[in-house]
């Protein structure tokens, strides 16, 4: 079955630093790539969606100078949380959808990053 | 504003007993909804998908139905076990993404 890798799966920093999330697909080709960050007990929100070889496209509300997504290849998205605060402190998870999209639209997520900003 | 409602209070059951989860929506008109299971610190994992033009949809011990005039589903479990104890998410799509209510936790307990 389709599996997505997500690295590290928890990071404690100090704030002001920036920190790089990788999110692979690791059997299939995903074109695009969804990153939801996570609160305690809450939903998870849509962050961005990341397209291969385009810029990727921001929800409202999000930063998109704060967090950095990069799609470079069919395989690998990076978040990178630039001059972390601890409000930043959540579960970041990236999701993708398998190309071509699987009859059930169904979306493969990653087991999540735990961000501890101190 | 596009609403997707989950029962926020945990359900507890006794092992064996059916649970009913809840989904009602607003603002929205899915061709599908979907259904996640999530356990804490994991990613969510996909469990079924029903279609508009599905009113009930089984796999195994899980059944989902969807009333699209009531703007719900229903998510059941038969013969629950301890191993069934997650948070359950209803999804849904909007444009391009895909929504997802806040889950409701199901606990059963042996």
């Amino acid at each position: 079955g389709a599996v997505v890798s997500q690295h590290p799966s928890w990071v404690i920093c100090k704030s002001g630093t920036s920190v790089k999330i990788e999110c692979r697909s690791l059997d299939f080709q995903a074109t695009t790539m969804f990153w939801y960050r996570q609160f305690p007990k809450q939903s998870l929100m849509l962050m961005a969606t990341s397209n291969e070889g385009s810029k990727a496209t921001y929800e409202q509300g999000v930063e998109k100078d704060k967090f950095l997504i990069n799609h470079a290849s069919l395989t690998l998205s990076t978040l990178t949380v630039t001059s972390a605060h601890p409000e930043d402190s959540s579960f970041y998870i990236c999701s993708a959808r398998s190309f071509p999209v699987a009859n059930t639209g169904e979306l493969f997520f990653g087991e999540g990053s735990r961000l501890t900003v101190l | 504003s596009q609403k997707i409602e989950q029962n926020s209070e945990a359900l507890n059951i006794q092992e064996g007993k059916t649970a009913t989860l809840t989904c009602n929506y607003t603002n929205y008109s899915p061709a599908y909804l979907q259904w996640y299971r999530q356990d804490p610190g994991r990613g969510p994992v996909f469990l079924l998908l029903i279609r508009e033009n599905e009113k009930e949809k089984r796999k195994e011990r899980l059944k989902v139905t969807f009333d699209t005039t009531l703007k719900q589903s229903l998510f059941h479990i038969t013969a629950s076990q301890p191993a069934d104890s997650a948070t359950y998410l209803c999804a849904l799509i909007s444009g391009y993404a895909l929504n997802f209510g806040k889950g409701t936790s199901l606990l059963v307990t042996p």
